[in-house]
């Protein structure tokens, strides 16, 4: 189907708040991936989710981050206790089985921590 | 621990250039290599992937090439035009057998008319 699809685009919040990022990737991909990357910065990994499992949480910077993913579908990033270092923009992959094949990115959600 | 390093990091060129973008990886146990583009504050586009048993691979005026034992990879676009100015990232999986890519920083590339 269409290609892999991120939401909110925007998000501005104050901080402390607490924040869920979804992202929808392309139908049958079984591997799903989120980075961060800030203004300036490359991309860093946060996790990696092979159906509903993730196997490598190795990125997740705080135990204020957490993900899930349901139905090997749809998944969710959720940030809570804001900081203004979270500011970035989240990116969402996913590819057909995993490592060996294409990844393919969504647009991003730009996440503002006032 | 694997490092991907992006040479140039900026690029700035006159229309119909012939270029050449450098990326270097420490470890060469890798399954593939992928070169990705990134518009302002858009996501990452795919435009080419080499297995680790290939040397290069083409899409229209893009050319990758992948050396394995001297941990190198080079992105060559022929005739550049002002629409191929984006940031072009090359991404390597982790060695180990981690499928995670490691990204590079990325090269910042100005096509002027």
């Amino acid at each position: 189907g269409a290609g892999v699809s991120q939401s909110p685009s925007n998000k501005v919040t104050e901080k402390g708040k607490d924040v869920e990022l979804r992202c929808d990737p392309i139908s049958g991909h079984t591997a799903l991936y989120w980075y961060r990357q800030s203004l300036g910065q490359g991309l860093e990994f946060l996790i990696y989710f092979q159906g509903n499992s993730a196997p490598d949480k190795s990125g997740l910077p705080s135990d204020r981050f957490s993900a899930e993913r349901t139905g090997g579908s749809v998944s969710t990033l959720t940030i809570q206790r804001t900081q203004q270092e979270d500011s970035a923009v989240y990116l969402c992959a996913s590819s057909k089985t995993g490592g060996r094949d294409t990844q393919y990115f969504g647009p991003g959600t730009r996440l503002t921590v006032l | 621990k694997q490092e991907v390093t992006q040479i140039p990091a900026a690029l700035s060129v006159p229309e119909g250039e012939n270029l050449v973008l450098n990326c270097s990886f420490t470890d060469s146990a890798i399954y593939n290599l992928q070169w990705f583009r990134q518009d302002p504050g858009k996501g990452l586009t795919s435009l080419l992937l080499i297995q680790s048993s290939q040397r290069e691979q083409t899409s229209g005026r893009l050319n990758a090439s992948l050396d394995k034992s001297s941990g190198r990879s080079t992105l060559y676009i022929a005739a550049s035009q002002p629409g191929d100015s984006a940031t072009y990232l090359c991404a390597v999986p982790a060695s180990g057998g981690s499928y995670i890519p490691t990204f590079g920083r990325g090269t910042s590339l100005i096509v002027h008319p």
